[in-house]
């Protein structure tokens, strides 16, 4: 199985600030990520899929990079909404795994 | 629009068994595959498996082979999750989700005596 290790599993930040949030693939996965944002109480929403596609709707202060083995989700300048749980999806090969969650919380 | 809305809350003794349903709206069903996700109080989301809504076939997750089954009613253009003797540790909230991008508002099944 593909493990993903997500880091950091929570931080704090202020609004205004650039955020980083990072999935390291066990194995090479392509481009073959998704990043989900998940507010408590909701279902998570996807936010980019294969690696770096910004997701219909999704406002651009998101984006993602990598490919293979290091993957990167940034918040350019972080909004009030953007206080949520993020986490990574690989759907290179089964079975599919999420990494752990990165709780985004305001200083 | 594109919609996924699924069954509600269960409260379900040890032993039983549930269904959780997920009725597509606004697309063609048998377009696109059908996730389930599971999540546990205050832990993070978890691959159970996904079903081929064009032939029905399912993959399950390790861990989800056995007492989880997923089948389809395309005339409903519905996906289910059964799950049969029901444990504690199965509580949580299950969500449906097709291909990623549209996902269902989700159903707490809590199992309790």
């Amino acid at each position: 199985d593909i493990q993903m290790t997500q880091s950091p599993s929570s931080l704090s930040a202020s609004v205004g600030d650039r955020v980083t949030i990072t999935c390291r693939a066990s194995q090479g996965i392509d481009s073959d990520l998704g990043w989900f944002q998940q507010k408590p109480g909701r279902a998570p929403k996807r936010l980019i899929y294969g690696a770096s596609n910004l997701q219909s709707g999704v406002p651009s202060r998101f984006s993602g990079s990598g490919s293979g083995t290091e993957f990167t989700l940034t918040i350019s300048s972080l909004q009030p909404a953007d206080f949520a749980t993020y986490y990574c999806l690989q759907r290179h090969s089964y079975p599919l795994t999420f990494g752990g969650g990165t709780k985004v919380e305001i200083k | 629009q594109v919609q996924l809305v699924q069954s509600g809350s269960e409260l379900k003794k040890p032993g039983a068994s549930v269904k959780v349903s997920c009725k597509a709206f606004g697309y063609m069903f048998t377009h696109y595959s059908v996730n389930w996700v599971r999540q546990a109080p205050g832990q993070g989301l978890e691959w159970m498996g996904s079903i081929n809504t064009n032939t029905g076939r399912p993959t399950y997750a390790p861990g989800f082979a056995g007492r989880f089954v997923f089948s389809l009613d395309t005339s409903a253009s519905s996906a289910y999750v059964e799950i049969s003797s029901l444990r504690a540790v199965d509580t949580a909230v299950y969500y449906c989700a097709r291909d990623w991008d549209f996902w269902g508002q989700g159903t707490l099944v809590t199992v309790s005596s």
